[in-house]
C-alpha cells in the first residue's frame, strides 16, 4: 500500500522560510512529486526529485532521501500569492500517489 | 503551447445518470492519467493510459471506464452516478517512455445531486 504524510496546515509571515516535510511508506519507488495548487484550481508542477539531494528552481527547493522515505519543499521569500496548498506526491511506474496537503497561508 | 485541456468546466448530474469528461493532453505527450480529488483531499488515481492502451487501474468500481483515441485525447465515462462522485476530476498529461513529469489540466468540477 501507500502511504503518504504531509502536516495539514502551516502559517507564516511574507518575506519569510518556511518548510513542508513529507515521509512516505509506498510499494515501488520511481520519483517523488511537489505540486502547488490554489483552492479551486488544478495541481501546478513544481519539482520533481529522483536522487537524493537537493533541487533548486529559484525561490522553491526540494530535498529527497531515499532511504530515509523523506522529502521536503522549501519555500524562501514567501510572497502572499504562495497562499496555497501542496501536494507531495510519489510515482511508482505510472501512477502517483498523492498526500493530502498542505494547505501554506502567507500573512502580511 | 496549448496545455492540458478538459471539458466541461463544470457538470451537474442526478444520480443514475451518466456521464462523459474529455481531456486533450499537451500536443507531442502519448500519456493521459485521471485523478479524483474530493474536497480537502490529494488527488485519487483512478487509470492511465498510454498509446491507446490501459497501462494502470486504481481502486474504483467498473462504472469507471475510460479509453484513449488514436490523436491522444482521452474519456472518462462514470455510469450510474452517486452523491459520492462529486469530485474534482483531473486529467494529467505525460510524454511517457520513460520521462515520468505529468502535467495536469483545469479539471472538470462534477456535482451530483
Amino acid at each position: 500500500g501507500q502511504n503518504i504524510d504531509q502536516p495539514t496546515e502551516m502559517t507564516a509571515t511574507e518575506g519569510a522560510i518556511v518548510q513542508i516535510n513529507c515521509t512516505y511508506q509506498t510499494s515501488g519507488f520511481n520519483g517523488l512529486f511537489w505540486y502547488q495548487q490554489h483552492a479551486g484550481e488544478a495541481p501546478t508542477f513544481l519539482s520533481y526529485n529522483v536522487l537524493d539531494g537537493l533541487e533548486e528552481k529559484g525561490r522553491f527547493s526540494s530535498f529527497l532521501s531515499r532511504s530515509k522515505g523523506y522529502s521536503y519543499l522549501l519555500l524562501k521569500e514567501l510572497q502572499m500569492k504562495d497562499s496555497a496548498s501542496y501536494l507531495c506526491a510519489v510515482q511508482n511506474d505510472y501512477k502517483l500517489s498523492f498526500g493530502a496537503g498542505t494547505t501554506v497561508t502567507v500573512r502580511a | 503551447d496549448a496545455g492540458v485541456t478538459q471539458s466541461p468546466t463544470h457538470l451537474i448530474k442526478t444520480r443514475g445518470q451518466q456521464v462523459t469528461l474529455r481531456c486533450s493532453p499537451i500536443s507531442g505527450h502519448k500519456s493521459v492519467s485521471w485523478y479524483q480529488q474530493v474536497l480537502g483531499q490529494g488527488p485519487q488515481f483512478i487509470f492511465q493510459y498510454y498509446e491507446k492502451e490501459e497501462r494502470g487501474r486504481g481502486n474504483f468500481p467498473d462504472r469507471f471506464s475510460a479509453r484513449q483515441f488514436p490523436n491522444y485525447s482521452s474519456e472518462l465515462n462514470v455510469n450510474a452516478l452517486l452523491l459520492g462522485d462529486s469530485a474534482l476530476y483531473l486529467c494529467a498529461s505525460g510524454v511517457g517512455e520513460g520521462r515520468n513529469e505529468q502535467y495536469f489540466g483545469p479539471g472538470t468540477r462534477l456535482t451530483v445531486t
